[in-house]
């Protein structure tokens, strides 16, 4: 199945420092979600974007819907240790795509390391 | 809150036997999904579910099955398991709608001896 180009694999950081990653894709998509999931749990939803162009605020985060519909960016700002985790990108294809509506293609994630 | 519960955290099964993952979600969400998370590989589908007693393929359904005999409940069956299931198994659901997010469970880390 196909899979979301997310970038970087992985980072560490220290404390207090800006956090940029984002995924890629060859064809268009109508929906972008961004999810975190902590160690042992499951993914929890951050933000959901729905437009392209749209740029959505969630605390310390920011994402946006890319112009061309097939690249979206999620930003942390003044990274904090319980930031940690592994944050997933996933996107939803127009219907005449095929496949079903709501079905999600994944990212492969980006693992965040903050060093306090 | 949403609140997909998976019936267990930690399992652990031999070769062979028939396995059953179950997910019961409490916000009657008509879709409801399984995937699989292995590491590098992200989440990829195996099963998902529009409604009651329908279910379709994923991108890696072999080897597994699926049950929804009820709308809350989507039970994920390895009909006989082998060593390459082991893997942490995600359960989701969400609302029927173009923009409804999925809502995940805390995940069963299934081992396979």
């Amino acid at each position: 199945g196909q899979q979301l180009n997310q970038s970087p694999q992985s980072m560490f950081i220290q404390e207090g420092e800006d956090v940029s990653m984002n995924c890629t894709s060859s064809s268009i998509f109508n929906t972008w979600l961004w999810y975190k999931q902590d160690p042992g749990e499951g993914p929890v939803l951050l933000i959901a974007l729905y437009k392209a162009g749209e740029l959505t605020s969630n605390g310390r985060l920011t994402a946006q819907f890319g112009i061309t519909r097939k690249d979206s960016f999620l930003n942390i700002s003044a990274s904090i240790p319980s930031d940690v985790g592994i944050y997933f990108c996933a996107g939803r294809q127009p219907p005449n795509y095929g496949g079903a509506t709501n079905k999600l293609i994944f990212g492969t994630g980006t693992l965040l390391a903050v060093q306090p | 809150d949403v609140k997909v519960t998976q019936s267990s955290r930690y399992l652990v099964k031999r070769t062979g036997e028939k396995v059953f993952l179950e997910c019961v979600q409490d916000m009657d969400h008509e879709n409801m999904f399984w995937y699989r998370q292995d590491p590098g590989l992200g989440l990829r589908l195996i099963y998902f579910s529009y409604d009651v007693k329908m279910k379709e393929k994923g991108d890696i359904p072999e080897g597994y099955s699926v049950s929804r005999e009820k709308k809350e409940r989507f039970s994920l069956i390895l009909e006989s398991a082998s060593t390459n299931q082991t893997s942490m198994y995600l359960c989701a659901s969400s609302h029927r709608g173009l923009n409804q997010p999925q809502h995940f469970g805390d995940g069963t880390r299934l081992s396979i001896l």
